[in-house]
């Protein structure tokens, strides 16, 4: 069966250092992958959406990458603030063409 | 423009009561959404609507049914709630393929 796999654990960091969250998924043939964020209490706001024919994408303090041949994807907040302290989701295109589906999202504390 | 909109914020309905939850989008997009969210199990799909006049089964559709009244308003119904039904709903819309999706705040619903 399909399966988006992201780290269960927590991701602390201290500010300035560079955070990397990882979706793994299995079982997929992705045209593309997004990214999400989610704070308490609110809906997912997209970040970053990446084609299976690009190897990176970048906008600002963020950065994805996309490895159709190990299955995973990564995300990196660069010089990191604690206003980054969210969940991250990220999300792979069903490929019917109009569903996505969600890993369960990566919790990250960025602590002064 | 208010973007993805969602009533009521907050239900609570007793085993066996039925209830609507409505959604609504200003952004003219084809495509909507729901999902529900529970703590570790992220965020899973329940119907969706590629378009006005379809709508299809997404992960957990079963105890829900769908309308998409029109482009802009697409809503979902418990008929009998059971204590399962308690998660948080997002409603989601997304103007084409490859594009992103926009959710709206959530309805929290605790059944009794």
């Amino acid at each position: 069966s399909q399966k988006i796999e992201q780290n269960s654990e927590a991701l602390n960091i201290q500010e300035g250092k560079t955070a990397t969250l990882t979706c793994n998924y299995t079982n997929y043939s992705p045209a593309y992958l997004q990214w999400y964020r989610q704070d308490p209490g609110r809906g997912p706001v997209f970040l970053l959406l990446i084609r299976e024919n690009e190897k990176e994408k970048r906008k600002e303090r963020l950065k994805v990458t996309f490895d159709t041949t190990l299955k995973q994807s990564l995300f990196h907040i660069t010089a990191s603030q604690p206003a980054d302290s969210a969940t991250y989701l990220c999300a792979l295109d069903v490929r019917s063409g109009y569903a996505l589906n969600f890993g369960k999202g990566t919790s990250l504390l960025v602590t002064p | 423009n208010a973007g993805v909109t969602q009533t009521p914020k907050f239900q609570v309905l007793k085993t066996g009561q039925s209830m609507t939850l409505q959604c609504a989008q200003d952004m003219n997009h084809n495509s909507m959404y729901w999902y529900r969210q529970d703590p570790g199990m992220g965020l899973r799909l329940i119907y969706y609507s590629a378009s006005e006049g379809t709508t299809d089964k997404g992960e957990v559709p079963n105890g829900y049914n769908v309308s998409r009244l029109n482009k802009r308003e697409f809503s979902l119904r418990l008929e009998s709630a059971a204590p399962s039904q308690t998660s948080v709903y997002f409603c989601a819309s997304m103007a084409g393929l490859e594009e992103t999706q926009y959710f709206g705040p959530g309805t929290r619903l605790l059944v009794l």
